[in-house]
């Protein structure tokens, strides 16, 4: 089955400086790649995503990047603010019709900085 | 705005017990997911249904089971509760034809 590793588990950033949270996958057949944001006590939200016959995808101030060939993909936040701090998750999907679960990473709690 | 809805968002029961986990979703998917989320362990998948009465076993079903009698409600049963099923629990769903999960608030189940 799929196995999905994310990093780092932990990321402090200034707020203003961009943050950068990686993932690699391990099945190839894999070709939805969704981003979920988890704030405390709330449920998680997807962001972004990005399927795998695209390199990059962009929306305001969060970009996320694939490389299929290496198996892993990025998400970009720049210009962070104070409400961008919370657990961030990818996942991986070999996508059939959405009737197949996610594998999901285990999470990056990112920290904004005043 | 897709609503999923869990029926509790706070649990508390006794080893041995049985529980019974409700979702609803209100915006007539086909997909249904049940996932457990614990600290430094991320999601995982525990069962799925892609249709009424049928159910695929995810990552992690053991000591877990499902039941969905009618297309917009998915149950997960704990038959006997152990303290390592204490987890928040999410659920999820989905058109057939798209991959995008839209998840539950949780219940945050604690078994004694």
């Amino acid at each position: 089955g799929e196995n999905v590793e994310q990093h780092p588990s932990t990321l402090s950033v200034q707020e203003g400086d961009s943050a950068v949270i990686k993932c690699t996958y391990s099945d190839s057949a894999s070709n939805y790649f969704p981003w979920y944001k988890q704030e405390l006590g709330k449920r998680p939200q997807l962001i972004i995503d990005i399927r795998s016959n695209v390199g990059e995808k962009k929306d305001q101030r969060i970009a996320v990047t694939l490389n299929k060939t290496a198996k892993h993909f990025s998400l970009h936040i720049t210009e962070t603010q104070p409400e961008d701090s919370a657990v961030y998750f990818c996942a991986a999907l070999a996508s059939g019709g959405g009737a197949d679960g996610l594998t999901f990473g285990k999470g990056t709690h990112l920290i904004i900085q005043p | 705005d897709v609503k999923v809805t869990q029926s509790s968002r706070y649990l508390v029961k006794r080893t041995g017990e049985k529980v019974f986990l409700e979702c609803v979703q209100d915006m007539d998917h086909e997909n249904m997911f049940w996932y457990r989320q614990d600290p430094g362990l991320g999601l995982r998948l525990i069962y799925f249904s892609y249709d009424v009465k049928m159910k695929e076993k995810g990552d992690i079903p053991e000591g877990y089971s499902v039941s969905r009698e009618k297309k917009e409600r998915f149950s997960l049963i704990l038959e006997s509760a152990s303290t390592n099923q204490t987890s928040m629990y999410l659920c999820a769903s989905t058109r057939r034809d798209t991959d995008t999960q839209y998840f539950g608030p949780g219940t945050r189940l604690t078994v004694l």
